[in-house]
């Protein structure tokens, strides 16, 4: 079935030591995002591909950075997590149908710093 | 700012009672609406959408939506809610030829046996 793979589903880091989550899709949708989700709170949108521009949130921060080395991958990198990164890291995937981005989304990484 | 709006934040019902959450979003002009659910530990899952057509949108395990355009609104409803119900419900809005999905801030339902 087409869909929306995340790797890891659960990842333990350090206090600032770098690391990455890992997203692929069969779906070939052109469109990649990256969303962080705290508990009880709705999905922050981090940034987003679409093909391979690269569009990020003003409110983003540096600490994250993104790679899409081609269609059916994406990546997120935390360069040095802190402990108010510890959240789940849902990516999504969409193409334009008619002009309407519907999103499919993976299970997500829940990220633990320690 | 373009936003969506879930006045409920946390529903408290027993099982068999009807629900309907509330969702207002503010964009003035043609939208794509959504209706996402989430189950305690588990990932985002769609429940409903509305493109066009039929304004009165049936989802899947009996839920339904409907939108009303004078009102900005996409309420969901269900006619008797299961314990297997609780979950926190997202409502969320693609403004039309945008790539971008604003959620609201979700609504936490709680069903007791």
């Amino acid at each position: 079935d087409a869909m929306v793979i995340q790797n890891p589903r659960y990842q333990v880091t350090q206090f600032g030591k770098p690391v990455t989550l890992s997203c692929s899709q069969t779906l070939n949708h052109n469109v990649m995002y990256w969303y962080q989700q705290k508990s009880s709170q709705a999905p922050k949108l981090l940034f987003h591909y679409y093909d391979k521009d690269f569009n990020n949130e003003a409110d983003t921060p540096d600490n994250f950075q993104s790679r899409r080395p081609n269609t059916s991958f994406c990546f997120l990198d935390i360069r040095s997590p802190g402990l108010g990164d510890a959240a789940m890291y849902l990516c999504a995937t969409s193409r334009a149908v008619d002009n309407s981005y519907e999103q499919y989304f993976g299970p997500g990484t829940r990220l633990t710093v320690t | 700012a373009q936003s969506v709006s879930q006045h409920n934040h946390h529903v408290i019902l027993s099982e068999a009672a009807s629900l309907e959450l509330g969702c207002n979003y503010s964009y003035g002009g043609t939208v794509n609406l959504f209706w996402y659910v989430q189950y305690p530990g588990q990932h985002l899952q769609l429940l409903l959408k509305y493109f066009s057509g039929d304004p009165l949108v049936k989802g899947i395990k009996g839920f339904e939506a409907e939108f009303i355009k004078s009102k900005f609104s996409f309420n969901l409803r269900k006619p008797s809610v299961q314990w297997s119900d609780t979950a926190e419900y997202f409502c969320a809005v693609i403004p039309y030829n945008t790539d971008k999905l604003i959620f609201g801030t979700g609504t936490r339902l709680q069903v007791f046996p």
